[in-house]
């Protein structure tokens, strides 16, 4: 069985610019959720996606966005990056909403 | 809102102690509680968890116990081993799942042989 893949591991961008990270989910699930890890503390939730809707958001602003793909993959999209962006983005997988999460190993996104 | 505290860290043993990391929490609700354990480069791995008041979560020698009086889900293990090092948060959600997961600032374990 596949777990939780994410790519790239790592990526460095500047000020301003856009990033997307992406996330395969683990075979039998439908369900995506993605939390931001800055260092040093704990996740936090930005948003989960069932059946490819938006299914609740944490406290992010509109410039993080995401997809969910009829193959239960999803994307995280943020727009004009900050500083404060810097952080690990993790993305974890379950087979329903209320099901326990699997997580992948992240996204390392430094901003410069 | 809703939150998690943990004990703050790094957490030093030496192999085979005792080890207790207090986690308190705060709901609106009555939310499920989780342990989850991070090793060095890699993500989030469930460690256990419970779902109402009296539950006793355990896994790999790791034991918690929801006590709705005391707002409380401390994690316990009689005897740790090196291969125990990792940082561990405790986490909140409403839903037998883990829905939106609240999470603590998470404790470092470092074990020494």
């Amino acid at each position: 069985e596949t777990g939780v893949t994410q790519s790239p591991t790592h990526l460095i961008k500047t000020r301003g610019q856009q990033v997307t990270l992406r996330c395969s989910s683990q075979s039998g699930h439908n369900t995506v959720s993605w939390y931001q890890q800055a260092l040093g503390q704990g996740p936090q939730f930005i948003f989960q996606y069932y059946r490819e809707e938006e299914n609740g958001r944490g406290n992010f602003p509109p410039r993080f966005s995401g997809l969910q793909f009829p193959n239960y993959s999803s994307e995280l999209n943020v727009n004009a990056l900050e500083l404060d962006d810097s952080a690990l983005y993790l993305c974890a997988s379950s087979s329903g909403q209320d099901q326990p999460q699997h997580f992948g190993d992240g996204t390392r996104l430094s901003i410069l | 809102g809703d939150s998690v505290t943990q004990m703050e860290g790094p957490v030093t043993l030496s192999e085979e102690a005792f080890l207790t990391i207090n986690c308190t929490y705060t709901a609106t609700g009555y939310p499920s509680l989780f342990w989850y354990v991070q090793y060095p480069g890699e993500g989030l791995q469930l460690l256990l968890k419970a779902t109402k008041a009296d539950d006793k979560g355990s896994n790999k020698g790791f034991e918690a116990t929801y006590r709705k009086e005391t707002t409380s889900f401390h994690l316990e293990k009689g005897s740790v081993q090196v291969s125990d090092s990792a940082v561990y948060f405790c986490a909140l959600s409403y839903g037998a799942g883990s829905y939106q997961l609240t999470f603590g600032k998470g404790t470092k374990l470092s074990v020494i042989p």
